[in-house]
């Protein structure tokens, strides 16, 4: 069974930088596009990049200047890193899987874990 | 980038009826290879989100048949024909058109 779980701190200060790591179990990471996904609190949900192995990635313009995606293939995991947070970045970070074949779909997300930027 | 509009926000129904959620797109989904990147998700409270419907009209496995999606162009609907109560969460499409890829506001599904 394939599942995606993500970790990372649940608290970061603002200005600095915030790291996750999703790992994957059950399937190949180098086969697909891993992806990350945040949801304020009651909010909406934003898509925030890409990375499809050995390294090549896409990322949403709005966070562009802020973000990187990378790929530990030895370890079977893909990791966030979004610097210079602020309050604005406080929500649930998923990550998910594009499903395989033409077309941006996720058909695998993970339980997701919540970062709140505070001091 | 492409912004998706739902409505209602909100959808009180009775179980065992029927229910119906607007998505409109600022422009076309209709992408150069002539497919139409358009899904939707469901939230269950408490749990990420899920596929439902990929492609306007594809049910993903395991999804009941009593979701079907629908649509062309900028208008695309997702229909429940017979409300349950495990169907109670927020529903979001998406489109894969273009990039970035953008999400709708959500629709909340309650039982009135």
């Amino acid at each position: 069974q394939v599942q995606l779980q993500e970790s990372g701190p649940g608290l970061v200060k603002p200005s600095e930088t915030l790291s996750l790591t999703c790992t994957v179990s059950g399937a190949s990471i180098a086969s697909y596009f891993w992806s990350w996904i945040r949801q304020p609190p009651g909010g909406e949900l934003e898509w925030i990049g890409y990375i499809y192995y050995p390294g090549s990635t896409n990322y949403n313009p709005s966070l562009k200047s802020r973000v990187t995606i990378s790929l530990d293939t030895s370890n079977h995991q893909f990791s966030l890193k979004l610097s210079s947070v602020t309050a604005a970045d406080t929500a649930v970070y998923y990550c998910a899987r594009k499903m395989e074949g033409t077309g941006w779909y996720f058909d695998l997300w993970g339980r997701g874990t919540l970062v709140t930027v505070s001091s | 980038e492409i912004v998706m509009t739902q409505t209602p926000l909100s959808s009180p129904v009775t179980l065992g009826q029927p229910a119906s959620i607007s998505c409109r797109s600022s422009q076309s989904l209709v992408h150069s290879d002539g497919n139409t990147y358009l899904s939707w998700l469901q939230q269950r409270p408490g749990q990420p989100p899920r596929l439902l419907i990929y492609k306007i009209s594809n049910r993903f496995s395991g999804v009941p048949d009593r979701f079907s999606g629908s649509g062309a162009g900028t208008d695309f609907t997702l229909k429940i024909s017979r409300v349950e109560a495990e169907d109670v969460g927020i529903y979001y499409c998406m489109q894969a058109t273009q990039f970035p890829l953008t999400f709708g506001g959500g629709t909340k599904v309650e039982i009135k």
